[in-house]
């Protein structure tokens, strides 16, 4: 079974902080993306990456960067947190090839800026 | 105009019933559709892809209509465990884009 893990399930910050949301798979999946799920938004995309170095912006990356040093991990960052960027973060993988593959979702993390 | 339109609900259903869930897309090259299924606080999990000639798998049937754009989700006889919001899913229409964009999601309710 595929196994997306990110790194903590609740997490408190102070506005202006520089916050790093982590994210690991262990299927040697090429695709990792980072969602925000607001309520009456639904999912949205902020940036995805298909290769290790390798990122693309999606929907909402404004205030949001991403690291992709290893193929298994997938960083979120946000630079300087703001209250509007509280919200449920989603980590997400697939394999290579296209089709109806899914996507593998982590557990969320909570995140509360104050 | 939003990507992927779904009616956001609550549908609340009575234990047994049948019930139907519609859902448009706005890009006409879209390749790929699923239904995941998601419940209180938990993370989306696919339902099931949605295939043209229409699927089954088991009590849940989805069917995809390309010209009129919308794709629906049929649940025969729910169950209390069906109770979870819904997101309609779309795939991006270029080959190896894995991009997925995402319906807000209905809410169904199954009622004892």
């Amino acid at each position: 079974d595929v196994k997306v893990t990110q790194s903590s399930r609740y997490l408190v910050k102070r506005t202006g902080e520089k916050v790093f949301l982590e994210c690991v798979q262990d299927m040697d999946h090429e695709n990792m993306f980072w969602y925000r799920q607001d309520p009456g938004l639904g999912l949205r995309l902020i940036y995805f990456s298909y290769d290790v170095k390798m990122k693309e912006k999606g929907d909402i990356p404004e205030g949001y960067s991403v690291s992709r040093e290893k193929k298994e991990r997938f960083s979120l960052i946000l630079e300087s947190a703001s209250t509007n960027q509280t919200s449920m973060y989603l980590c997400a993988s697939t394999g290579e090839g296209g089709g109806n593959q899914p996507q593998h979702f982590g557990d969320g993390t909570r995140l509360s800026i104050l | 105009r939003k990507e992927v339109e779904q009616d956001p609900g609550p549908f609340n259903v009575p234990e047994g019933a049948t019930v139907a869930f519609n859902c448009t897309y706005s890009n006409s090259a879209s390749q790929s559709f699923f239904w995941y299924r998601q419940d209180c606080r938990k993370e989306p999990k696919l339902l099931m892809s949605v295939y043209s000639s229409g699927n089954e798998d088991g009590r849940f049937t989805a069917q995809l209509n390309r010209a009129s754009q919308y794709i629906s989700l049929l649940i025969r006889d729910s169950k209390l465990s069906d109770s979870a919001t819904y997101l309609c899913v779309v795939k991006g229409s270029n080959f190896g884009n894995e991009k997925l964009t995402f319906g807000t999601g209905t809410r169904l309710t199954i009622i004892p």
